[in-house]
């Protein structure tokens, strides 16, 4: 079973929208929670990435919110672009194992 | 600079057939990886490995076989391929591991494996 569960599968976003992905992790030990991003064909690349003694990062037009009481972190992706189509990968690591969740496949649609 | 490469991008077997995929990293990374990729179960880990000479099983490694003879090498050996393999490698590296180090994961553009 995954450590991490992403949501939702998909989502469909008009161009100048705001994407909100979901993660949830149940490892306490997990230390870094990056977010990838991955276009067909391509191996996935770091968009942005957060560690547990803060609460949010901002990047450009990417926000990660993180609430470590609740084991949760979101990516939060802002005035969404066409180009922002692509599927996104949450994970959780901790000495040398990332657990990825399952991806979210979004759309932004012109 | 090349990064992550991969070797070969596709590739057809049948059951019981053996292979090796191939990964090197220009980046004097100690941290090499393999993942398989299938819809709806993100990238799995399969093994990893934390320097030459040490490797360890990641969460699906029954089935492969991995090495790690030099810094830049990491192949993973599929011994008798079954069509639950069917699926796609991404071989990844990293700068550094282990609590407060964890860095980035650079990944390779994946192997493409049907088995039949």
């Amino acid at each position: 079973q995954q450590q991490v569960k992403q949501s939702p599968q998909s989502l469909i976003v008009q161009k100048g929208g705001i994407s909100i992905i979901n993660c949830a992790y149940e490892n306490t030990a997990f230390d870094y929670f990056p977010w990838y991003q991955q276009f067909p064909g391509k191996g996935p690349a770091l968009l942005i990435a957060i560690r547990p003694d803060v609460s949010e990062k901002k990047e450009g037009r990417f926000t990660i919110s993180f609430n470590k009481s609740a084991k949760q972190f979101s990516l939060h992706i802002m005035d969404s672009q066409p180009g922002d189509s692509a599927t996104y990968f949450c994970a959780a690591s901790g000495w040398g194992k990332f657990q990825f969740g399952a991806g979210t496949q979004v759309v932004v649609t012109p | 600079n090349a990064g992550v490469t991969q070797t070969p991008k596709f590739q057809v077997l049948k059951t019981g057939q053996s292979m090796t995929l191939q990964c090197a990293q220009d980046m004097n990374h100690e941290y090499m990886s393999w993942y398989r990729q299938d819809p709806g179960m993100g990238l799995r880990l399969i093994h990893y490995s934390v320097g030459a000479g040490i490797t360890d099983q990641g969460e699906v490694p029954n089935g492969y076989n991995v090495s790690r003879s030099t810094t830049e090498d990491f192949p993973l050996r599929l011994l008798s391929a079954a069509p639950s393999q069917t699926s796609v490698y991404f071989c990844a590296s990293s700068y550094s591991w282990g609590t407060g180090g964890t860095g980035e994961l650079f990944f390779g553009e994946g192997s493409r494996l049907t088995v039949l």
